[in-house]
């Protein structure tokens, strides 16, 4: 595997469902990514983790929790979501430091909230 | 305002054709400039990237900085219908360098 993987591809869950989202970089980053991807919007950046630890939590909805168990590994895990909250779910991942602007994505994860 | 404008299109060219896509932005602290590109249903693959004012060059795709009317943009030369796809302008500056402000994409169809 290279680059940024993510799976699940597509899920689809009920509003009362808990699933989790799972991310893995293979570039050798400290630092990672989640975004949302809604139609015809700009990509939001959710959360931002460096060397493991979260530095940003971008006022996102606590049905959203995110974790990072190591530089390479990170999930969204998701219980309780609503309809508009499906959209396109992407990783992303660069260096930390003076190199956090150039991030690599995965092809993301698509999200269908019944 | 939104603080990256960019037009949704689609834009639709003939093959061959010069292809000039475009952002603006608001904010003046902004001094890194990438493009993205993303096929359906597939995620962003950074195509272009640039510091400060500029051109840089890489093969047919040309990114242009102009900082001073606070304007970007992305010149493809020779287009061919695999660059069909949509192409993400994003920037950031600053101390938070690693967040990305993204336009909305501009949506490519380059006919045969």
């Amino acid at each position: 595997e290279t680059g940024v993987t993510q799976t699940p591809r597509h899920l689809v869950m009920g509003m009362t469902n808990k699933k989790s989202l799972k991310c893995e970089q293979h570039l050798g980053h400290n630092a990672m990514y989640w975004y949302k991807q809604s139609a015809k919007k700009p990509l939001e950046l959710m959360f931002v983790y460096n060397f493991k630890e979260q530095t940003e939590n971008n006022s996102v909805p606590s049905r959203f929790s995110p974790e990072c168990p190591n530089s390479s590994h990170l999930f969204l895990h998701l219980h309780t979501l609503q309809p508009e909250d499906s959209a396109l779910y992407l990783c992303a991942s660069s260096h930390s430091g003076g190199d956090q602007e150039t991030q690599y994505f995965g092809p993301g994860t698509r999200l269908l909230v019944l | 305002q939104k603080e990256v404008e960019q037009d949704p299109g689609p834009l639709s060219v003939p093959e061959g054709a010069i292809v000039s896509l475009n952002c603006t932005y608001s904010n003046s602290a902004f001094q890194y400039f990438m493009w993205y590109r993303q096929y359906s249903r597939k995620g962003p693959e950074l195509l272009m990237y640039t510091y400060s004012s500029g051109n840089k060059e890489d093969g047919r795709f040309t990114a242009q900085v102009d900082k001073s009317s606070k304007y970007i943009s992305l010149f493809i030369r020779d287009s061919q219908p695999s660059d069909s796809a949509t192409y993400l302008c994003a920037m950031s500056g600053g101390d938070s360098s690693y967040k990305l402000i993204f336009g909305s994409g501009t949506r490519l169809l380059v006919r045969p």
